[in-house]
């Protein structure tokens, strides 16, 4: 479960491990989800998005699955390796807005 | 490309002080967002902009203003900085049909209010 106040929620995982990451999102009318990454001292950056009309898609080492039954999205990642250490954001979009709504993050450390 | 650029990248204020933060992007994009993030917490939308000439509020807007005079620039001023306003502010910009498609983020800008 997440933690209060200034902590997020860390994931640790040994490097060649597969990751999973979780997100519950809030809204059923969401129809677009984004992954992004966001590396320490830098801007987030896109790894994967998926439509409301599908429940996986693959991209390179990662896959994201939707199950909007539960209102649940997460994000594999295979093999994981050192530099793949960041915060991971979920970001849910309602069919005709332009604003997305972020969740708080997880915090994947992997060690070496 | 360059694609989304932010200035300052550091920048410390006094109470009561201003200053603008400007956004730079190279791409094309219609939409451009002003978010904060501060610690163990999600983005937070303060204004956005959906083309030249026009702004909106977002979640947090309140001490803020902003302005989209170029397409390309999205300016984020704070008239008199308070230090709940210490965070790290991020930019982003977006193709027109934003609901389909990422958002592109700036590397940030660190403001601390003295």
């Amino acid at each position: 479960g997440e933690s209060v106040g200034l902590h997020l929620p860390t994931l640790s995982v040994q490097e060649g491990d597969n990751s999973i990451i979780n997100c519950a999102y809030s809204n059923s009318a969401s129809d677009y989800f984004i992954w992004y990454k966001q590396e320490s001292g830098k801007g987030p950056q896109f790894i994967i998005d998926i439509r409301s009309n599908m429940d996986k898609r693959q991209g390179q080492r990662v896959t994201v699955l939707l199950n909007k039954t539960v209102k649940h999205l997460s994000l594999q990642i295979a093999a994981t390796q050192p530099g793949d250490s960041a915060v991971y954001f979920c970001a849910e979009n309602i069919g005709g807005s332009y604003i997305p709504t972020f969740g708080r993050g997880t915090s994947l450390i992997v060690h070496p | 490309n360059a694609g989304v650029t932010q200035t300052p990248k550091f920048r410390v204020l006094k109470t009561g002080q201003s200053m603008t933060l400007l956004c730079a992007q190279d791409m094309n994009h219609e939409y451009m967002y002003w978010y904060r993030q501060d610690p163990g917490m999600g983005l937070r939308l303060i204004h956005y902009s959906v083309g030249e000439g026009t702004t909106a509020k977002g979640e947090v807007p309140d001490g803020y203003n902003v302005s989209r005079l170029k397409k390309q620039n999205f300016l984020l001023g704070l008239e008199s900085a308070a230090p709940s306003q210490t965070s790290v502010y991020f930019c982003a910009s977006s193709y027109q049909l934003a609901t389909y498609n990422e958002q592109f983020f700036g590397p940030g800008t660190r403001l601390t209010v003295l």
